[in-house]
């Protein structure tokens, strides 16, 4: 999985709980994104980071947070989880953003939140 | 609206048949599409990347194909195998800042 950890790898909570999910990577790629994947769906982006301390939001960005303040890490936080929010959460990286190049996104190997 | 549909959802073959798997898009403006293969369990791999003057390209067993005109794309599996069973999800990028994400075709390959 080219360098990237995520922790934990499998999370049940309780709705009204905040829950931090991290993603470490030792590629010292400039961009890490967080994406979630559910049934039905594709892989949908929720944030990402193009440099310390610089992140935007994606297209499902409501109820989530986020924080990179070190190149290997990138936090994602829901502040007060949600029964909706139960999903599998990936990490991914790339050097470049993609847009016109053809760099790689390499994806982390997934955590599994169920909030109850 | 920037979309990218996959067919079909799900498919089942014999091993050592081939398959090919579909991928339509309207994302614009169009920078690259690209193929990925997703593991039970695990966070998808790429197999391919293909830019716009790009038709075809290869990645051992796995051929892609990109026509830009009618904003279509398909994979061909040769050949395949148990360890081909997986998920493989077609990705857009657009060249103002987006990531479009197929929803995936799974594959089983049965003996």
């Amino acid at each position: 999985d080219a360098g990237i950890t995520q922790s934990p790898r499998h999370k049940v909570t309780e709705t009204g709980t905040p829950v931090t999910l991290r993603c470490h990577q030792t590629e010292n790629h400039r961009y890490m994104y967080w994406y979630r994947q559910d049934p039905g769906h594709g892989l949908r982006l929720i944030h990402y980071s193009y440099g310390v301390k610089d992140t935007d939001k994606g297209e499902v960005s409501d109820g989530y947070s986020v924080s990179r303040s070190k190149t290997e890490d990138f936090l994602l936080t829901l502040e007060s989880a949600t029964s909706s929010q139960t999903s599998v959460y990936f990490c991914a990286i790339s050097e470049s953003s993609g847009r016109f190049s053809t760099d790689t996104q390499y994806f982390g190997p997934g955590t599994r939140l169920t909030v109850l | 609206k920037n979309q990218v549909e996959q067919s079909p959802q799900s498919l089942i073959i014999l091993e050592g048949k081939n398959c090919t798997l579909q991928c339509n898009y309207t994302v614009s403006p169009f920078s690259n599409l690209r193929w990925y293969k997703q593991d039970t369990g695990r966070g998808p791999v790429s197999l391919t990347i293909m830019t716009f003057s790009e038709n075809t390209k290869s990645n051992g067993r796995y051929t892609a194909t990109l026509d830009a005109d009618t904003k279509q794309s398909s994979l061909h599996i040769t050949a395949s195998q148990l360890s081909d069973s997986a998920s493989y999800i077609c990705v857009v990028y657009s060249s103002a800042s987006k990531i479009i994400f197929g929803s995936g075709t799974r594959l089983s390959i049965r003996p």
